[in-house]
C-alpha cells in the first residue's frame, strides 16, 4: 500500500528566506504526486502535481517541486517565502482518487516578519 | 477555477442530535465526491466515496449507519452525522472530482467544523 511521510511537523522561516518542505513516499509503481496547501477557512488548494516527464514541476504561487525516484522524494521549494504562505502543506500520492489517494501528515509553515 | 462549497462552515449541536452537511460543486458536474475527516493537527482520512445515484462506499472502520451519505445529483452530496456524540467532533471536508477522470484535479470544499456538546 502506498504511504507518504512528511518528516517536518512544523517549520518556521523568515519572510524572504527560501523554503523546502520534505515529502517521501512509498509506492509500488510510478506514482502520481501532489502538493496541497490548506489555509484556515479555505479548502485545500492544489499547488502542483507530477505525473510524468520533467522531474522539476512548477506550480502556482511561485512553488516548485522535484521528483527524485532514487530517493522516493517529492520536495516542495520556494525561493522566497511571503507572509501569506503561512499555512498547512500536504503531500499526497495516488493512483486514483478516493481509496488510492493518500495524504501525508502535513507540515505547518510559520513565517516570521 | 472550479469551486466546491460546504454548508454549514461550522455547527455546534447537542449530543444525540443529527447534523447534515452539504457539499456542492458550483460550476462543474461531479460524478464522484469524497468525504474526509480531519482531526486537529492530523491529515485527511477518507471516510467514504460518494457516487451520484448509487450507494456510497465506506472505508473500513467508518460506520455507515452513523455517517449517512446521499449523492442525489451531480452537484450535491450530503453527509448526515446521526445521533452525534462528542467523539464525532471533527473537521469534515468534501472533495469533488471532475467527470473527466483521474488525474484531473479534485477540488476541495472549505470544510465544516462540527462540535458536539
Amino acid at each position: 500500500a502506498q504511504s507518504v511521510t512528511q518528516p517536518d511537523i512544523h517549520i518556521t522561516v523568515s519572510e524572504g528566506a527560501s523554503l523546502e518542505l520534505r515529502c517521501n513516499y512509498s509506492y509500488g509503481a510510478t506514482p502520481y504526486l501532489f502538493w496541497y496547501v490548506q489555509s484556515p477557512g479555505q479548502g485545500l488548494q492544489l499547488l502542483l502535481k507530477y505525473f510524468s516527464g520533467d522531474t522539476l514541476v512548477q506550480g502556482i504561487k511561485g512553488f516548485e517541486a522535484e521528483f527524485k525516484r532514487s530517493q522516493s522524494s517529492f520536495n516542495l521549494r520556494k525561493p522566497s517565502v511571503h507572509w501569506s504562505d503561512a499555512a498547512e502543506y500536504f503531500c499526497a500520492v495516488g493512483a486514483n482518487y478516493g481509496q488510492n489517494f493518500v495524504f501525508g501528515p502535513g507540515t505547518r509553515l510559520s513565517v516570521l516578519p | 477555477g472550479a469551486v466546491v462549497s460546504q454548508h454549514p462552515s461550522w455547527v455546534i449541536c447537542k449530543s444525540g442530535t443529527s447534523v447534515k452537511i452539504e457539499c456542492r460543486s458550483l460550476d462543474f458536474q461531479a460524478t464522484t465526491m469524497f468525504w474526509y475527516r480531519q482531526f486537529p493537527k492530523q491529515s485527511l482520512m477518507l471516510m467514504a466515496t460518494s457516487n451520484e445515484g448509487s450507494k456510497a462506499t465506506y472505508e473500513q472502520g467508518v460506520e455507515k449507519d452513523k455517517f449517512l451519505i446521499n449523492h442525489a445529483s451531480l452537484t450535491l452530496s450530503t453527509l448526515t452525522v446521526t445521533s452525534a456524540h462528542p467523539e464525532d467532533s471533527s473537521f469534515y471536508i468534501c472533495s469533488a472530482a471532475e467527470n473527466l477522470g483521474f488525474p484531473d484535479t479534485q477540488y476541495f470544499g472549505p470544510g465544516t467544523r462540527l462540535t458536539v456538546l
